[in-house]
């Protein structure tokens, strides 16, 4: 079956210091894989995606996210965290195979302290 | 531009009741989709338009949820008779193309709770 995992549901981090939030995925054939932030009372907002190519891909405010195809993972990360971070972020995949459904996981709730 | 909306941001009804949520997608959009999050858990798949067509409804859970978008615009999603597990959010999300590479813009979400 195919699947998203964030086996965190929140992650604590002081400002300043760098921030992981965890993803893999299990999926047939090769995943394009994004991440999507909700900023309260927001919808959903694309963050940054992975499509093929180099395996660290940049996106906005600052976030980057490696690829690792072995450990078929897709982490996001970021080397310094700012308060306006603090969010709900989703990992998604989108089978090769499908145009219509994306695959999200559960959200991990992401708290940086001043 | 206006982004994908959604009316309404939360209903509260009751068990047995019927509700009716409705999705603007961005102008020229012909792509739509449901999805929604239960619980906390994931988001999950519901149905995919393409303007006024199903082009995927696997995910629709039963059918008490009835999708429609006539004319291609404005999709409405019912919920009838609503259960206590559809409570969750519920998110609409278009885009102008088709494309495994290509992401979607989201709205806010209607929250339903059902009591």
């Amino acid at each position: 079956a195919q699947s998203v995992a964030q086996p965190e549901d929140q992650v604590n981090v002081a400002e300043g210091n760098p921030l992981t939030v965890k993803c893999t995925y299990s999926v047939s054939g090769n995943p394009y894989l994004f991440w999507y932030v909700q900023y309260p009372n927001r919808g959903l907002q694309f963050l940054l995606k992975y499509i093929t190519g180099d395996n660290l891909v940049k996106g906005s405010y600052g976030f980057e996210a490696e690829f690792n195809k072995s450990q078929t993972s897709f982490h996001l990360k970021k080397p310094s965290a700012l308060v306006s971070d603090s969010a709900l972020y989703f990992c998604a995949v989108r089978p090769y195979s499908s145009a219509s459904k994306i695959i999200f996981g559960s959200g991990t709730r992401l708290s940086i302290r001043p | 531009e206006a982004g994908v909306t959604q009316f309404p941001s939360h209903s509260v009804i009751e068990k047995g009741q019927t509700v009716t949520l409705r999705c603007d997608p961005i102008s020229g959009h012909d792509n739509l989709y449901w999805y929604r999050r239960v619980m906390g858990k994931e988001i999950k798949f519901l149905l995919h338009f393409v303007k006024e067509s199903k082009q995927d409804e696997s995910g629709m859970p039963n059918n008490r949820f009835l999708a429609e978008r006539t004319g291609g615009t404005y999709s409405t999603l019912k919920v009838q008779p609503a259960e206590l597990e559809d409570s969750g959010v519920y998110f609409c999300a278009s885009s102008q193309v088709i494309s495994p590479t290509g992401e979607l813009f989201f709205g806010e979400g209607s929250r339903l709770t059902v009591l």
